[in-house]
């Protein structure tokens, strides 16, 4: 079947501008990742969603990132008043029931610029 | 604190030889799970292998195998018979618990070259 997708594969963004970035997990996929990566560094967990249980968001890096999740499938990665410093590649996953010896499974990546 | 580990940056090996790429972890859990993941240039994060804590045989999967050692916290990837394809970032992964469930923590990465 299909795999996690993300969209847009590309954004460029003036500083200061928000945008959203999409995620559609694997159908019936229950559990969704939110994870960041600068250029040549490991990922970063943002945020993790479980069924329709609301997320902690402890992980997102400033108050200017917000995410949520629509009918326990679609999520959206929003950044408002995007700074430089917000350029990677956003990443997104989804693993069946969000347990810890399930295997997650990534979507090819949002990159994200910020002039 | 560093939960994940990766000492080696950059890692050469000849093709078709093996080569082990190291990773250690901290955790004061029992359970959790222990994940190799390969990141081509093209981005994709493709995953590799699985260790999970209670399991007493090391993981293989195809070429790929993980050197399990508990008491080390350690999870070594090694990767037999090398091929051009190999040549890529490796990361390696916890999974750790998480509010309402469990998170992933990954290393720094370690990028391998693999020589003709």
């Amino acid at each position: 079947g299909a795999g996690v997708s993300q969209s847009p594969s590309n954004k460029v963004t003036e500083k200061g501008k928000d945008v959203e970035l999409r995620c559609d997990p694997i159908s019936g996929h229950t559990a969704l990742y939110w994870y960041r990566q600068s250029l040549g560094q490991g990922l970063e967990f943002l945020i993790y969603f479980q069924g329709n249980s609301a997320p902690d968001k402890s992980g997102l890096p400033s108050d200017r990132f917000s995410a949520e999740r629509t009918g326990g499938s679609v999520s959206t990665l929003t950044i408002q008043r995007t700074q430089q410093e917000d350029s990677a590649v956003y990443l997104c996953a989804s693993s069946l029931l969000g347990h810890d010896q399930e295997t997650q499974y990534f979507g090819p990546g949002t990159r994200l610029l910020v002039l | 604190a560093q939960k994940i580990t990766q000492t080696q940056p950059g890692m050469f090996v000849q093709e078709k030889e093996a080569v082990t790429l190291d990773c250690t972890y901290d955790t004061s859990d029992q359970s959790y799970g222990l994940f190799w993941y390969k990141q081509p240039s093209s981005g994709e994060m493709i995953f590799l292998i699985y260790q999970g804590s209670y399991d007493e045989q090391n993981a293989t999967e195809g070429r790929y195998s993980l050197n399990f050692q508990k008491a080390r916290k350690s999870a070594n990837l090694v990767i037999s018979a090398s091929q051009l394809g190999d040549s890529a970032m490796y990361f390696c992964a916890m999974r750790e618990p998480y509010t309402g469930g469990f998170k992933t923590i990954f290393g720094a990465g370690t990028r391998l070259f693999v020589k003709a």
